[in-house]
């Protein structure tokens, strides 16, 4: 099935470190969203986007929806060990409005303290 | 609790059996979505509902599969002659038109804690 591209697939960093991934598609997206999942659970929603160059803030989370509308980005500032998990974007296309979901396939983030 | 719930959580089928999940969604939203998760893969989407109605199936959705939400309420999702390919999360998430995101009258999309299918 289609999926957008994530990356990178896995980080391993210092706790307090800064984080940043992103999502790249070829295909116009009219919202964006950015999940965290871990182990044995489903996707929760972080942050969701709707506009093109929206750059909205969650706590220590900044998401942006890319100004082609092909593309996201995520950072984390100050990473503590409960971040870690899997991160997915996610995207619905502009062409529908079902509310179906495209996923990338996620990035790993390990955090060391 | 008044997330989306998911039953069972787990479960271990031989090769050729059928096998029935559930999902109660949250319960103001009518649209509620199945998805299926491979390991190390993103949730890719299988179908949805808006109320009973079935409105879009993907071609992942093979002859095998079948899914129901007769009261427009819990749905069930059923795999027939069941494969080893069949092995994932089944992921089940619940919703309202246009709210993604959660506010203080509705949790928005939300997924359950989904069903890990192992086929032996």
């Amino acid at each position: 099935g289609q999926q957008l591209n994530q990356s990178p697939q896995s980080m391993f960093i210092q706790e307090g470190e800064d984080v940043s991934m992103n999502c790249t598609s070829s295909s116009i997206f009219n919202t964006w969203l950015w999940y965290k999942q871990e182990p044995g659970e489903g996707p929760v929603l972080l942050i969701a986007l709707y506009k093109a160059g929206e750059l909205t803030s969650n706590g220590r989370l900044t998401a942006q929806f890319g100004i082609t509308r092909k593309d996201s980005f995520l950072n984390i500032s100050a990473s503590i060990p409960s971040d870690v998990g899997i991160y997915f974007c996610a995207g619905q296309l502009r062409s529908s409005n079902t509310g179906k979901l495209i996923f990338g396939q996620g990035t790993t983030l390990q955090v060391k303290p | 609790d008044t997330g989306v719930s998911q039953d069972p959580r787990h479960k271990i089928t031989k090769r050729g059996q059928n096998v029935t999940f559930r999902c109660d969604p949250i319960s103001e939203h009518n649209r509620l979505y199945w998805y299926r998760q491979t390991l190390g893969q993103g949730p890719e989407f299988l179908t949805y509902f808006q109320n009973e109605a079935q409105l879009e199936k993907s071609r992942l959705l093979s002859d095998r599969f079948s899914a129901e939400r007769p009261k427009g309420s819990f749905s069930t999702l059923e795999i027939q002659r069941t494969e080893q390919g069949d092995s994932a999360m089944y992921l089940c998430a619940s919703g309202i038109p246009g709210q993604p995101y959660p506010s203080e009258n509705t949790d928005g999309y939300t997924f359950g804690s989904g069903t890990r299918l192992t086929v032996v």
